[in-house]
């Protein structure tokens, strides 16, 4: 158990809906990351918050957005989903200091189905 | 050309044969992942390094920063060690923050 919590855990939805994954990193661990997996293109990098404020952008489509709360837990919003947004997306958390190459632990994951 | 290659992709071994996955890596960075993701989902730490060698139990990983390469080794390998196994190196995004970027991992199989 890494110490990270994720939910949903599965999530079935339509095209053209917006869905919200959850994300609560490790206890003390400010810097939260957000992945996503398809089949297709392996794990990406989608964008990282560090105790509030975004650091770092990755791949990340402009209809998906995310934010962290000051309880540093952390969400990821979906918006406008299409078929190919199916994949399974991760949540990470690192270390105390923001910004350095620290060690990620990783959620369970959410599954999103869009149909 | 990807910035981070794994080889071999798929790996079918026996029980107890030693095993060696490669990564290397095209761009600077400060350090490397491995990661192992069992058939479930499930993404677990295994090692973090930045230079030299590091051992846990069986697991095996070193890293070679100059030749930009990193190799993971499991001894006397067990089924259970069945698993995807993906590489990702730390590389500097600019404004104090780092990125990871991933291989595309190697299945291995481990038959009794």
């Amino acid at each position: 158990d890494s110490g990270v919590t994720q939910t949903p855990k599965h999530l079935i939805t339509a095209t053209g809906q917006r869905v919200t994954l959850r994300c609560s990193p490790r206890s003390g661990d400010l810097s939260v990351y957000w992945y996503q997996q398809s089949l297709d293109q392996g794990l990406q990098f989608l964008i990282q918050y560090y105790n509030g404020e975004e650091r770092a952008k990755g791949n990340i489509l402009e209809r998906f957005s995310a934010q962290q709360f000051p309880d540093l837990h952390s969400e990821l919003n979906l918006s406008s989903l299409e078929l190919g947004d199916s994949a399974l997306y991760f949540c990470a958390s690192s270390g105390l200091a923001g910004g350095g190459s620290y060690e990620q632990y990783f959620g369970p994951g959410t599954r999103l189905t869009v149909t | 050309k990807n910035e981070v290659e794994q080889s071999p992709q798929n790996l079918t071994a026996q029980e107890g044969e030693f095993i060696t996955i490669n990564c290397s890596y095209s761009v600077g960075i400060s350090a490397l992942h491995w990661l192992q993701q069992h058939p479930g989902g499930g993404i677990v730490s295994l090692f973090m390094l930045s230079s030299g060698k590091k051992k846990h139990g069986r697991l095996i990983a070193t890293i070679n920063i100059q030749e930009k390469h990193s190799s993971l080794h499991i001894t006397a390998s067990h089924p259970r060690d069945s698993a995807v196994y993906i590489c990702a190196v730390f590389k500097y995004s600019g404004a104090g923050s780092y990125q990871l970027t991933f291989g595309k991992g190697t299945k291995l199989s481990v038959i009794p």
